[in-house]
């Protein structure tokens, strides 16, 4: 069966300080990743997704990139975070067409 | 501009009764859409999806219904426990389904269970 891991959990960095959000999947081959965010009291705004390994598509303008260096592995960062970049990061996969999206656990992130 | 619209924030319900959990959505385009359903410190998890061509997908004790003409999609729990206590998220996706994740989600409705 499928799985995915997204670490950490919880993140407190200061303000101006580098971001690195990790996620993978197991169990499967070439998915769509994604990363998504939920802002305190809003519904999930998709960032980033992927369909491909170095394929990068980026859904709204912010302080953040993302890199996929291998086929189940997705990155988030950023070189220096904004008080606005707080809220909680979520990586998801599917396989594509009318599949759902699966979810990680998500990173509870808040800049200080 | 809110393209998919949960305007109840939250929804308190007997346990063994039906809770009724609604979803608006405004862009034509949205042809298959799906709820989700989150724990607190976790992410969402998957419940249950409708294409634009049915108007009804049931799944045990979860049934969705969509009305196209009114752009309007809900979700039927039958009977409620109190373990369905949770948030749930409407979303939706344009053509080609999620081949590429697009969901456009709601806000949420917390919805609540009592023993």
């Amino acid at each position: 069966s499928q799985t995915i891991h997204q670490w950490p959990a919880t993140l407190v960095q200061p303000v101006g300080s580098p971001l690195s959000l990790e996620c993978t999947v197991e169990g499967t081959s070439n998915p769509n990743l994604y990363w998504y965010r939920q802002a305190a009291g809003r519904g999930l705004q998709l960032l980033f997704y992927s369909v491909g390994i170095g394929q990068i598509s980026s859904e709204v303008p912010q302080n953040l990139s993302a890199s996929r260096p291998q086929d189940r592995q997705f990155i988030l960062s950023s070189k220096k975070l904004l008080l606005s970049d707080s809220g909680f990061y979520l990586c998801a996969w599917s396989k594509g067409g009318n599949s759902p999206l699966h979810f990680g656990n998500g990173t509870r992130l808040t800049v200080t | 501009d809110q393209q998919v619209k949960q305007n109840s924030p939250s929804l308190s319900v007997q346990e063994g009764r039906i809770s009724i959990l609604n979803c608006d959505y405004t862009n034509s385009m949205f042809d298959y859409f799906l709820w989700y359903k989150k724990y607190p410190a976790e992410g969402p998890t998957f419940l249950i999806s409708i294409s634009s061509i049915k108007d009804k997908n049931e799944d045990g004790r979860f049934t969705v219904f969509l009305n196209k003409s009114a752009k309007h999609l809900s979700l039927h729990i039958v009977p409620s426990q109190p373990g369905d206590s949770a948030v749930y998220f409407c979303a939706a996706s344009g053509a080609g389904g999620t081949s590429y994740g697009k969901l456009t989600f709601g806000q949420g409705t917390i919805l609540t269970v009592h023993p």
